[in-house]
């Protein structure tokens, strides 16, 4: 039950800009968008997350359309240890349960860096 | 390093049996979260406490169930364990009840034999 769509796989030169689609077209008002890698079987790790603006930390941008139906995960320098499972999520509602909510991970994008 | 911990890293047990997994979040944080990620299904959610209560229910079996202490840490309990259990199991922590920002420990990998 993901409410994002992701590509399977890219690929990405080392040092180059890696940019990492995702389409939320179905994500309401006032959620946000959050991006998790997970590298090899490590724990996923938070990268970033936003609302509306775009958003900018030490790991990477995070640029949304103004519509909000889509973002772009920016790694501006991408390096071989940013070889990972990118995932794009949306809070998921669990409405029967007080409101709560939960992250759903979908099946990501497998992002490969070439030296 | 995210600040959670996990223990153990590694378990081998058999089908039938039960085990405890346990974890520890980030200093400060009172929402647990645990999640189970297997080759076929990904990473799915299992169980979210907060402070103490649980808040928040997935794909979580029967036989399975989780605790938060008033210490904060947590203890993920799998029971009648069959083949099909065996996988990665990840807890993540947050500051709040509301999912926010989660970081998750380095897993714990069971395997059922």
């Amino acid at each position: 039950d993901a409410k994002t769509t992701q590509p399977t796989s890219m690929d990405c030169a080392e040092g180059r800009a890696a940019n990492l689609p995702c389409n939320h077209s179905t994500i309401s008002g006032n959620e946000y968008v959050y991006w998790y890698r997970q590298i090899h079987s490590q724990g996923p790790q938070y990268i970033i997350h936003g609302l509306k603006n775009n958003e900018t930390n030490e790991m990477a941008s995070l640029i949304i359309t103004e519509d909000r139906k889509s973002s772009t995960l920016i790694l501006p320098h991408a390096t071989l240890r940013d070889t990972a499972v990118y995932y794009c999520i949306v809070r998921v509602p669990l409405p029967t349960q007080g409101g709560s909510e939960k992250l759903v991970f979908g099946k990501g994008t497998k992002l490969t860096v070439n030296p | 390093d995210s600040g959670v911990t996990q223990t153990p890293k590694h378990l081998i047990t058999a089908t039938g049996q039960r085990v405890t997994l346990r974890c520890s979040p980030r200093s400060g944080d009172l929402s647990v979260y645990w999640y189970q990620q297997s080759l076929d299904q990904g990473l799915q959610f299992l169980i979210q406490y907060y402070n103490g209560e649980e808040r928040a229910k997935g794909n979580i079996l029967e036989r399975f169930s989780a605790q938060q202490f008033p210490d904060l840490h947590s203890e993920l309990n799998l029971s009648s364990l069959e083949l099909g259990d065996s996988a990665l199991y990840f807890c993540a922590s947050s500051v709040g009840p509301k999912t926010d920002t989660q970081y998750f420990g380095p897993g714990t990998r069971l395997t059922v034999l």
